[in-house]
């Protein structure tokens, strides 16, 4: 393991407050992706990125924001405007030389209490 | 677009017996199609792809175009192959991937 990195591993929120979760990768990797993992509902897209100071929304980008200032970090904020921000959040990178391939770091659970 | 159906949430074997969890996709282009596995307390990680055409852990996988499916099978499961198994699609140049909801399989002693 290592290569990329979530911080924290558990994170809780009162309603109302953004909470902002960290990703870092040392791989030299260009692109870097945000997942929401859920019960039943596989791993959706929330955010990507392909260069630095460039990224797209997913497929459930709402209520999120990122920014991709240095290629080795990607940090979401789950804003008070994402209905229901409780779950479990999974960050990629990869290489455009890896034939999609993505290396996935450890997560952070979300709880919004 | 791009969609990755598995069928099956759940599949329960006994150790020793074959396994097979089924992929299906829908893509217009050329598909990249990839098994991923997370082990319980353990980081996604990639198990197989398709270009590479390898065998990990006892498991394979064939890409049949015609049927849209990328299954993946391994003749003798054992108890350690129990996990959630993701199948994902990528191709084109956004580099993204689409999973589907995955299996999570469960190999009885």
């Amino acid at each position: 393991d290592g290569g990329i990195t979530q911080s924290p591993k558990y994170l809780f929120r009162k309603e109302g407050q953004n909470v902002t979760l960290s990703c870092e990768q040392n791989l030299n990797h260009d692109a870097m992706y945000w997942y929401r993992q859920d019960p039943g509902q596989g791993l959706r897209l929330i955010y990507y990125s392909q260069i630095v100071n460039d990224f797209q929304k997913g497929d459930i980008a709402e209520g999120y924001s990122v920014s991709r200032e240095k290629k080795e970090s990607f940090p979401l904020t789950v804003t008070s405007a994402q209905k229901n921000p409780t779950a479990f959040y999974l960050c990629a990178s990869s290489s455009w030389t890896g034939y999609n391939e993505q290396f996935f770091g450890p997560g952070t659970r979300l709880t919004v209490l | 677009a791009q969609r990755v159906t598995q069928p099956e949430k759940l599949l329960s074997v006994f150790k020793g017996a074959p396994v097979e969890l089924k992929c299906n996709y829908s893509y217009s282009g050329s598909p990249e199609l990839f098994w991923y596995v997370q082990y319980s307390r353990q980081r996604l990680q990639l198990l197989l792809r398709h270009i590479s055409r390898e065998s990990i852990k006892g498991f394979t996988a064939d890409l049949n175009k015609g049927e849209t499916s990328f299954h993946l099978k391994k003749p003798f499961a054992q108890e350690e192959d129990s996990a959630m198994y993701y199948c994902a699609l990528g191709g084109g140049s956004n580099y993204k991937l689409t999973f589907g909801k995955g299996t999570l399989l469960t190999v009885n002693p």
